[in-house]
């Protein structure tokens, strides 16, 4: 069935830093790609919105500059967290919405949990 | 904007027994999607259940079912029978039934912890 693959899954870095976590589309081409950050214990919340070649569209407070997506073709979609910081600590999950015919409304990544030391 | 709103923080239920997670939400659209999401410690997000708005009929998945009320914006998570493994993170989410450049996206709302005691 139609999955989303998010690499890598943990990742630790020195603040200052730049870190790449890309989710790729196996099995279906995903135009869109969603990007959620979740603090323990709280919800997720949606970073930004890619669509496939063109220009993100980022929720209101999240720093374009910072976090910074890539979706150059239909199967893969990339966050970079730019000079990253402890304050960036957190959990990033992507997904993509569902194909045709599928029961899932969408394909999530099984996340990135990100530590900045 | 939609929202949707959680607001039971924590929930606990023994073993075997049947708990009700609560759901509002808040919208001026008349198609849309509700969903149940499940996410335990390992933190992947897993689909209870789904709810289409246009449809009167409670969605019901085995030990899982909903009550949608379309009117008081309401859509509760009734979870029958519990078992230890469903100690989880329990989202609802609200999903637009139109098209566009957001086709897809899911408003979550808070999450409600739920323990499980043997």
């Amino acid at each position: 069935g139609a999955v989303v693959s998010q690499h890598p899954s943990w990742v630790i870095c020195k603040s200052g830093t730049s870190v790449k976590i890309e989710c790729r589309s196996l099995d279906f081409q995903a135009t869109t790609m969603f990007w959620y950050r979740q603090f323990p214990k709280q919800s997720l919340m949606l970073m930004a919105t890619s669509n496939e070649g063109s220009k993100a569209t980022y929720e209101q407070g999240v720093e374009k500059d910072k976090f910074l997506i890539n979706h150059a073709s239909l199967t893969l979609s990339t966050l970079t967290v730019t000079s990253a910081h402890p304050e960036d600590s957190s959990f990033y999950i992507c997904s993509a919405p569902s194909i045709a015919g599928s029961n899932q409304p969408q394909h999530f990544g099984d996340g990135t949990r990100l530590s900045i030391l | 904007a939609q929202t949707v709103t959680q607001s039971q923080p924590e929930m606990s239920v023994q073993e075997a027994e049947t708990v009700t997670l609560s759901c509002t939400y808040d919208t001026s659209e008349s198609d849309y999607y509700l969903f149940w999401y499940k996410q335990p410690p390992s933190r992947q997000m897993i689909l209870v259940i789904r709810q289409e708005a246009y449809k009167q009929q409670n969605a019901t998945e085995n030990r899982f079912s909903v009550n949608f009320q379309k009117a008081a914006k309401s859509f509760s998570l009734k979870i029958s029978d519990s078992q230890l493994g469903d100690a989880a993170m329990y989202f609802c989410a609200y999903r637009s039934g139109g098209g566009g450049t957001s086709y897809g996206k899911l408003t979550f709302g808070q999450g409600t912890i739920l323990t499980v005691h043997p």
